[in-house]
């Protein structure tokens, strides 16, 4: 089993609709946790921090249950620009490595 | 500033060659990550240095691969006798350390160096 499962995807959501995407962890002892994307041929990039009290930021909301060990990320009035690869992350307590879930490949259609 | 650079930014190599790649990390950044992203997967840890030491090889695939950091700044990653399985996006990090560890700060990639093995 992959420490990190997302699905997948892809999805393809038009314009100005809501989209989630949750994420699997195996690891109890997982301390820190994150969403990344990645646009096609391109690095990731940090695109939010998730705290057990969930955070937002602008159109995106994300929440984390230590107890079921789930992560989710919602966009709401998708736009064009959130096509990308969303990349479920976590850190382990005192570990530097970060461990990727495959990614949720993301298409915003006009 | 500055990000994260990476050279070559492709590399095309015969199997059973040696190639290297390079890491440039931001400036003052103590900590340089080195992880390997196939096709459809999510990148993979193969190495953490902490100033000049690795303090985590754990995600080493094999002997062939491996990796140095002399002075502290730039990384070079070393893959001998390639194979085709090498075949993938090699991606390098860096990021400011937290005291006693824990990682609280973020991790800035690379491009990445797109290695192909024939």
């Amino acid at each position: 089993r992959k420490e990190v499962e997302q699905d997948p995807g892809p999805f393809n959501v038009p314009e100005g609709a809501t989209v989630a995407f949750n994420c699997t962890y195996s690891n109890s002892a997982s301390q820190s946790f994150f969403w990344y994307r990645q646009d096609c041929r391109k690095e990731p990039k940090l695109l939010m921090s998730v705290y057990s009290s969930g955070n937002e930021d602008g159109r995106f909301t994300a929440q984390l249950n230590r107890a079921s060990q789930y992560i989710s990320l919602l966009i709401r009035d998708s736009k064009l620009s959130d096509s990308a690869t969303y990349l479920c992350v976590v850190r382990g307590f005192g570990n530097e490595k970060l461990t990727f879930g495959t990614g949720t490949r993301l298409t915003i259609i006009p | 500033g500055a990000g994260v650079s990476q050279t070559p930014s492709n590399k095309v190599t015969e199997k059973g060659k040696y190639v290297e790649l390079r890491c440039d990390p931001i400036s003052g950044h103590t900590a340089l990550y080195w992880y390997r992203q196939s096709l459809g997967q999510g990148p993979e840890f193969l190495i953490y240095f902490q100033g000049t030491g690795a303090a985590d090889d754990s995600g080493l695939p094999n002997d062939r691969f491996f990796a140095v950091r002399p002075e502290g700044s730039v990384s070079t990653l070393k893959i001998q006798r390639t194979e085709r399985g090498d075949s993938a996006v090699y991606l390098c990090a860096s990021s400011l350390t937290s005291p006693g560890g824990g990682g609280s700060y973020e991790q800035y990639f690379g491009p990445g160096t797109r290695l192909t093995v024939t």
